[in-house]
């Protein structure tokens, strides 16, 4: 089945820690992107990524970094610099910047 | 970028059209409009998009008013699995994220 899979579906971080959230698809697909989403609200961009080794800050890049070495691969780096991690995060991947875009089934990030 | 207003929420039987408005009144002439829906602790769901026609999908209709500044989604048969928060946004001029609001509760009941 092609798709995006984000792993894992919970995390848990220490404070001061950093944390990585995968996001892989087999859709073949250029673009991709990370969102976060905290309760009761849509959805805020991170970053994204229209080619493989290259990526774009969006509306709340900081606290957050990630690569793009794979086309299929987009994992997003929680640091310790974000100082309010927790929130539910969503990764989706688009076959360009004109296509729909299609998400993961999410990670939820906790604080320890 | 244009701004989209939706109700924060709509009730409607099982089986009956569900139709989510959607006001974007800023819209510019090269601008699509998306329909997303989310299930709770979920990923979103693409569900449809046009830019000036009517469009039909297996999934919904989308009916965009001829000035285009408002549309609305319609489900034809609602079922209690298209409980949801339904999510109208409009492709940002020249930028390929999209941007979220609050979007609509759509609660289907028997």
């Amino acid at each position: 089945d092609g798709g995006i899979t984000q792993s894992p579906k919970y995390l848990f971080r220490k404070e001061g820690q950093n944390v990585t959230l995968s996001c892989e698809q087999n859709l073949n697909h250029d673009a991709m992107y990370w969102y976060r989403q905290d309760p009761g609200q849509g959805l805020r961009l991170i970053y994204y990524s229209q080619i493989v080794n290259d990526f774009q800050k969006g509306d709340i890049a900081e606290g957050y970094s990630v690569s793009r070495e794979k086309k299929e691969s987009f994992p997003l780096t929680v640091t310790s610099a974000q100082k309010n991690p927790t929130a539910f995060y969503l990764c989706a991947s688009s076959a360009d910047r004109e296509q729909p875009q299609h998400f993961g089934d999410g990670t939820r990030l906790s604080i320890l | 970028d244009a701004k989209t207003t939706q109700p924060p929420s709509m009730d409607c039987a099982e089986g009956r059209a569900a139709n989510l408005p959607c006001n974007h009144s800023t819209i510019s002439g090269n601008e699509y409009v998306y329909w997303y829906r989310q299930i709770h602790s979920q990923g979103p769901q693409y569900i449809i998009h046009g830019l000036k026609n009517n469009e039909t999908n297996e999934m919904a209709s989308l009916i965009i008013t001829e000035d285009r500044k408002s549309s609305t989604l319609i489900l034809p048969h609602a079922t209690l699995r298209d409980t949801a928060v339904y999510y109208c946004i409009v492709r940002v001029e020249g930028y390929s994220t999209l941007t979220f609001g609050k979007g609509t509760m759509l609660l289907v009941s028997p």
